[in-house]
């Protein structure tokens, strides 16, 4: 079983609609990102935590938000999608510790807003 | 300057060449460094990490030049299988979260 799973894997929805993308681990890993990624932009980061309950913001946080409710699970909201929020989604988890430690992506979620 | 800046490419190598990437970065306080590699439509994997003495992995080899912020890679003897995209990664200002360059494009050819 993958340790880093995301929920769906491709999705095409409306523009204005509601979308969550959800990720889970089964690592043990505190830290939690999610990623986008487009063509020609490399992958940038959304949103970030390192506990239950801690939420940080990434590079590019608007219009997206995130809950971590318990350790294993961070999912991604899109409020009111939008046809410039199509990309490529990635999960990612990394061990806490003094310096850093590799992270581990899941498979991705590929989003298309119509 | 961009944080992480490397050459697109694409680069198209034969088998058993040597090629090199190179990546620049602007932070000069970042501490950490990697190359993670990237299949086609798959997820990032951590390829080695960078450290400033230098490393080798194999036919891979990192090395780090902090005078002038600059990081590289080396593949020797280029395998069919080394066809990905190669990205260069550092830590950001605030050590908090990782910064990806846009990644380097490999192709090798038989």
């Amino acid at each position: 079983d993958a340790d880093v799973t995301q929920t769906p894997r491709n999705r095409i929805t409306k523009t204005g609609k509601r979308i969550m993308l959800e990720c889970s681990q089964t690592k043990g890993h505190d830290r939690m990102y999610w990623y986008r990624q487009d063509p020609g932009l490399g992958l940038r980061l959304i949103y970030y935590s390192f506990d239950v309950k801690d939420i940080n913001k990434g590079e590019i946080s608007d219009g997206y938000s995130v809950s971590r409710q318990a350790q294993a699970k961070f999912s991604l909201s899109l409020e009111s999608a939008i046809p410039n929020q199509t990309a490529l989604y990635f999960c990612a988890t990394e061990k806490q510790g003094i310096s850093y430690n590799e992270q581990f992506f899941g498979p991705g979620t590929r989003l298309t807003v119509l | 300057r961009k944080e992480v800046e490397q050459d697109p490419g694409p680069f198209n190598v034969p088998e058993g060449a040597t090629v090199a990437f190179n990546c620049t970065y602007s932070n000069s306080a970042s501490q950490s460094f990697f190359w993670y590699r990237q299949d086609c439509r798959k997820e990032p994997k951590l390829l080695m990490s960078v450290y400033s003495s230098g490393n080798e992995d194999g036919r891979f080899t990192a090395q780090l030049n902090r005078a002038s912020q600059y990081i590289s890679l080396l593949i020797r003897d280029s395998k069919l299988s080394d066809s990905a995209t190669y990205l260069c990664v550092v830590v950001n200002q605030a050590g908090t979260a990782l910064i990806f360059g846009k990644g380097t494009t490999l192709s090798v050819s038989s």
